[in-house]
């Protein structure tokens, strides 16, 4: 059985600290990792995806991917109350198309 | 670029009645997934559409079916509905070729069924 795993929180940070988001895979063979972010009620909204080991940066966030250990993490620096959300992580399943889902971590942001 | 559009946002059904959700793709996408997701959970993969083939399956039962048209768009079929069935329903496309797992989500269909 193919996973992801990610800790479900909450996560909770004050306001202007660094927020990390960790995940684990089981499938040695997933290739592409993403990072999604889900207000309640709502769709995921991608964040960053990321393919290579190292760290790759998009304004306040940087993924952080290490194929050795089967873990990506996710750091927010700054948190704003406005990142209070459900960061979902998701890699693909071997050649398919398919991505396989944790269940979310829960964090909050506190002004 | 028009995003990914669902319809209808929400509905309601009693149980064993039949529903149908759908789904227009990004353009320039080709591939589109369904997931389920119930409160507090991950999305759940259903199935994946690639140029109007069914594209892999998730661990669902036959009355869930779907259909890919030329254009892309696609249709979520349940039947026979279980009140376990209500949740948010999402759809997903993804361009096809390189960086193809990238997949950008639909507004979602809120079900629920009574």
């Amino acid at each position: 059985q193919k996973e992801v795993e990610q800790n479900s929180g909450p996560l909770s940070v004050p306001e202007g600290a660094i927020a990390s988001l960790n995940c684990t895979y089981s499938d040695r063979g997933s290739q592409s990792f993403f990072w999604y972010r889900q207000y309640s009620g709502k769709s995921p909204e991608l964040i960053m995806s990321i393919y290579s080991n190292g760290d790759k940066e998009d304004g306040r966030f940087t993924a952080q991917l290490n194929k050795a250990s089967q873990y990506v993490s996710l750091l927010i620096r700054d948190s704003q109350p406005s990142d209070s959300a459900t960061y979902l992580c998701a890699a693909n399943a071997g050649n398919n198309r398919k991505l396989i889902w944790g269940l979310g971590t829960s964090l909050a942001v506190n002004p | 670029e028009t995003g990914v559009t669902q319809s209808p946002t929400h509905l309601i059904k009693t149980r064993g009645q039949q529903v149908t959700l759908r789904c227009s793709s990004q353009s320039g996408h080709n591939t589109v997934s369904w997931y389920q997701q119930a409160l507090g959970q991950g999305p759940q993969f259903i199935f994946q559409y690639y140029r109007e083939e069914e594209n892999g399956r998730g661990n669902f039962p036959p009355r869930f079916s779907g259909l890919q048209f030329p254009n892309y768009s696609s249709e979520l079929n349940v039947n026979a509905l279980e009140l376990d069935d209500s949740a948010l329903y999402h759809c997903a496309s993804s361009p096809g070729g390189g960086g193809a797992d990238t997949q950008y989500f639909g507004p979602g269909t809120r079900l629920t069924v009574l």
